[in-house]
């Protein structure tokens, strides 16, 4: 079993340029997420998918996009890379709401 | 009011100690409840779930207190490997089952 996979690991993007995060997962897990860690912020959730064809916005979702076409895979598109934006992106996954995340290994993004 | 909050720390605690870290959440609908650990530029790892009856793992133990809307962590013995940042997560079913963590406490065992 792979988890959670996550790519790239890292990642250097020019101001205004757009690119895909990738995730998938082999678990056959309903829920997927994205959240971003910054310093001091913790956690903060961006997008979350209780399943197939179902995505929600979570707590800083401006300047990004997410589909769920396959219970498998949840990319998560920027649309024009901000600076604000440099941080580390976990996405994650689980069997249902009383079940807890496994976490993928992370991108380190990176916006100049 | 944050909806998940932890005292951030950090702990300095000596090996071998007790130590434990409360949390509190805003929501009193909130349904599931866990504690995560994560290292230094690492990805969160799940630690335990919370049971509504208080759970324990080998030198670790859990306590949700629903009427004072707290969750506890309780580690005894303490070893150098558990420094770590310890999150608070709780999922909240009235808004879309989303989980919310906290901003972690920061536990240093030292020798």
């Amino acid at each position: 079993n792979a988890g959670v996979t996550q790519t790239p690991k890292f990642q250097v993007l020019k101001t205004g340029q757009s690119m895909t995060l990738q995730c998938a997962q082999d678990m056959n897990h309903e829920y997927m997420s994205w959240y971003r860690q910054d310093p001091g912020m913790g956690l903060r959730l961006i997008h979350y998918s209780v399943g197939a064809g179902i995505t929600d916005q979570g707590e800083v979702p401006n300047g990004y996009n997410v589909s769920r076409s396959t219970t498998e895979d949840f990319p998560l598109r920027l649309l024009s890379a901000a600076p604000s934006q440099t941080s580390v992106y976990f996405c994650a996954s689980r069997k249902g709401p009383n079940y807890g995340y496994t976490f993928g290994s992370g991108t380190r993004l990176t916006v100049v | 009011r944050k909806e998940v909050e932890q005292d951030p720390g950090p702990f300095n605690v000596p090996e071998g100690a007790t130590v434990a870290f409360n949390c509190t959440y805003s929501n009193s609908a909130s349904q599931s409840f866990f504690w995560y650990r994560q290292d230094c530029r690492k990805e969160p790892k799940l630690l335990m779930s919370v049971y509504s009856s208080g759970n324990e793992d080998g030198r670790f133990t859990a306590q949700l207190n629903r009427a004072s809307q707290y969750i506890s962590l309780l580690i005894r013995d303490s070893k150098l490997s558990d420094s770590a940042t310890y999150l608070c997560v709780v999922n909240m079913r009235e808004y879309g089952n989303k989980l919310v963590f906290g901003a972690g406490t920061i536990l240093r065992v030292k020798s």
